[in-house]
């Protein structure tokens, strides 16, 4: 089965940028997609096919995806950024739909 | 507005059923894939299973294989999700969510449910 990685905490000052990976076997020739987490709320669709982003998230959310790591970048961090991340993509040996283990962020 | 509400969650021993549901509103449900994706307390999101616009084509997790079905009614704008021989590992947050496209591959999730919580303990 297609297994991702993520770095389980990343933390950032505000206003700084937060950079959070999601490593793959050749995951480059996969479609990435990404969600924001908070306690209490249903996830949230940031970014989509590596570097779309759905009408309503702001710019400061964008992604990359090459060889075998993709990239959620997060531009001018904010405290309500403070949330977990997932990365996704669909496993075409297994048909599955595989999450990355997510990633903590903390604002400073 | 788009809204996906989940119902169906509670309390069950192990080896019990449970039985739970989505209604979707705001969208032209049978144009869409669906999902189940869950969460066990402190731990991430993990995708259970998936059908797609018509009920035709339906995949699972293969730790709920032959114990999980999901299923759908496109007149009444809702999907299922029947749990069978329940074990402890299956407790989580359930969330229903919905699919950008047709299929149940490749796609994102583009709108999700607050979920509903199933326990499972004697």
């Amino acid at each position: 089965s297609y297994v991702l990685t993520q770095p389980p905490s990343v933390s950032v000052a505000p206003g700084q940028t937060a950079r959070i990976s999601c490593g793959g076997k050749n995951i480059g020739s996969k479609s990435v997609h990404w969600y924001q987490g908070k306690p209490g709320q249903a996830p949230v669709l940031l970014v989509h096919d590596d570097s779309d982003r759905p009408s309503g998230i702001p710019e400061r959310f964008s992604g990359s995806n090459s060889g075998n790591t993709a990239t959620l970048t997060i531009s001018r961090v904010e405290a309500g950024d403070e949330a977990d991340y997932y990365c996704q993509v669909w496993d075409t040996s297994d048909d599955h739909h595989v999450f990355g283990p997510g990633t903590q962020v903390t604002v400073l | 507005e788009v809204q996906l509400v989940e119902s169906g969650g509670g309390l069950e021993q192990p080896g019990r059923s449970l039985r739970l549901s989505c209604a979707a509103s705001g969208f032209t449900f049978g144009d869409y894939a669906m999902h189940w994706v869950r969460q066990a307390p402190g731990k991430g999101l993990e995708w259970v299973s998936g059908i797609n616009w018509s009920g035709q084509t339906i995949a699972y997790v293969d730790s709920v294989k032959g114990r999980f079905t999901i299923s759908r009614d496109n007149a009444k704008n809702s999907v299922y999700l029947e749990m069978r021989s329940l074990r402890a590992e299956d407790t989580a947050l359930y969330y229903c969510a919905k699919d950008r496209g047709f299929t149940v591959t490749n796609d994102p999730f583009d709108i999700w449910g607050q979920g509903t919580w199933v326990t499972v303990s004697s």
